[in-house]
Formats: structure tokens, C-alpha cells, sequence
């Protein structure tokens, strides 16, 4: 079974923190993702990463920067948090490589972000 | 980026009635279709997926749903639904070749018992 893991389920930090948000996955899957789940909005895209030290701009990349130094490790930071960056955030993995895009995403549980 | 347009935003019925879920997208090239559930507390896990072939596809626990490459939709259906079935189901869509998902806004879905 793929297994993708977060770091933290539950997360309370202050405005103007530096939060890393980690995720791991243990199946060797090239690709990686990062969303945040609100109400009524569904997923959007943060960043994603298709390689090592690839990554890209997805939908909302604004006040979010992301590293990916080994394979299965993706982390999101939030450089300067703010509460309007208060919301759920699903980490995913996915394989084969780029170039077919209809392969599984797998998920992680979710780590819920409180900005105060 | 692809659009993608979730028609309902909560549905509540009794055991055993019908579900049908709409799901419109905005693409006009190839696409990939899929479905995904969160059933409360857990992962959001896939339950089902188009890519080619029969456009009536099946997908775990009873579910299945119809691609109609002419109205831009990939409607969800289950014929009986149980109290389990209680979760919010996403839509998602993506372009062929492209492995980035455009999500829907979700349905949830209460089923009584």
C-alpha cells in the first residue's frame, strides 16, 4: 500500500512565523503535490514537483515556497504566515513520470493549519 | 488551467435511494476524468478514473460514472446508497499528458440511516 505521511495533523502558528509543512511517501513515486482544501473551493494547487529539486508554480503559489532535496520528502514552507493562509493542506504522490496524466494521486492525511 | 464544475453542493437522502452526482469540465481536448472520496477522518482516495475506452466506468464500492465527451460532464452514479457512503466526493479533471488535477468544489453527501 502506498503510504503518504505528514508531519503534523494539527498546526497553530502566529502571524509572520516561518512554518514547514513535511511530507514524506514511501513508494518512489517521481511526482509530488501540494494543496490546500477550503470550504466550498475544493483543492487547488500549490506547488508540485516531478523531479529532485524540480518544482512547480501550480495555481495559487503566492506566499508559499517548496523543497524537495531527496525523493520522497516534499516540504512546504510558508515564509511569512498569514491568516488568510489558515486552511487544510493535502500533501500527494503519484507515479509513472510525467507524460501519460492519468495516473492515482495518493494523499496524506491532511495537516489543519490555524494562523493566529 | 481547466474549470470544474461540481453542481451540487450538499446532498441528503435516505439508505437505499439513488445518487447522482453531476460533474462538468471545461476543457475541449483530451482529457482525464476521475473521482475522488473522502469519507470523514480519512484520506481523500481515488474511486474511479477515465482515461480511453467504455466510457461507463465502474469503480469501487458500487460506483460508477459515465463519460459524455459532447456535454463536457462525468456524472457519478450509484444505484442504492449506504449510510458508509456519507463523504464528500470530488471531481477532478486533467488534459491528457499533463499530470496536474483541477478539482471541483466538492459535493457532500449525507446519507440517514
Amino acid at each position: 500500500d502506498v503510504k503518504v505521511t505528514q508531519s503534523s495533523r494539527y498546526l497553530v502558528k502566529r502571524t509572520g512565523e516561518k512554518v514547514f509543512l513535511e511530507c514524506v511517501q514511501d513508494m518512489d513515486h517521481e511526482n509530488m503535490f501540494w494543496y490546500r482544501q477550503d470550504p466550498g473551493l475544493g483543492l487547488r494547487l500549490i506547488y508540485f514537483s516531478y523531479d529532485v529539486k524540480m518544482k512547480e508554480k501550480g495555481d495559487i503559489p503566492e506566499g508559499y515556497s517548496v523543497s524537495r532535496e531527496k525523493k520522497e520528502r516534499f516540504s512546504l514552507i510558508l515564509e511569512s504566515a498569514s491568516t488568510n493562509q489558515t486552511s487544510m493542506y493535502l500533501c500527494a504522490s503519484s507515479s509513472p513520470p510525467p507524460g501519460q496524466g492519468s495516473e492515482t494521486q495518493y494523499f496524506g492525511p491532511g495537516t489543519r493549519l490555524l494562523v493566529l | 488551467a481547466q474549470s470544474v464544475s461540481q453542481h451540487n453542493h450538499h446532498v441528503i437522502l435516505s439508505e437505499a435511494a439513488s445518487l447522482e452526482l453531476g460533474c462538468n469540465y471545461s476543457y475541449g481536448g483530451t482529457v482525464n476524468l476521475f473521482w475522488y472520496v473522502q469519507y470523514p477522518g480519512q484520506h481523500l482516495q481515488l474511486l474511479l478514473k477515465y482515461f480511453s475506452g467504455d466510457p461507463l466506468v465502474k469503480g469501487i464500492k458500487g460506483f460508477e460514472a459515465e463519460f459524455i465527451k459532447s456535454k463536457f460532464s462525468f456524472n457519478l452514479r450509484k444505484p442504492s446508497v449506504q449510510w458508509s457512503d456519507t463523504a464528500e466526493y470530488f471531481c477532478a479533471v486533467n488534459s491528457y499528458n499533463d499530470y496536474k488535477l483541477s478539482f471541483g468544489a466538492g459535493t457532500t453527501v449525507t446519507v440517514r440511516a
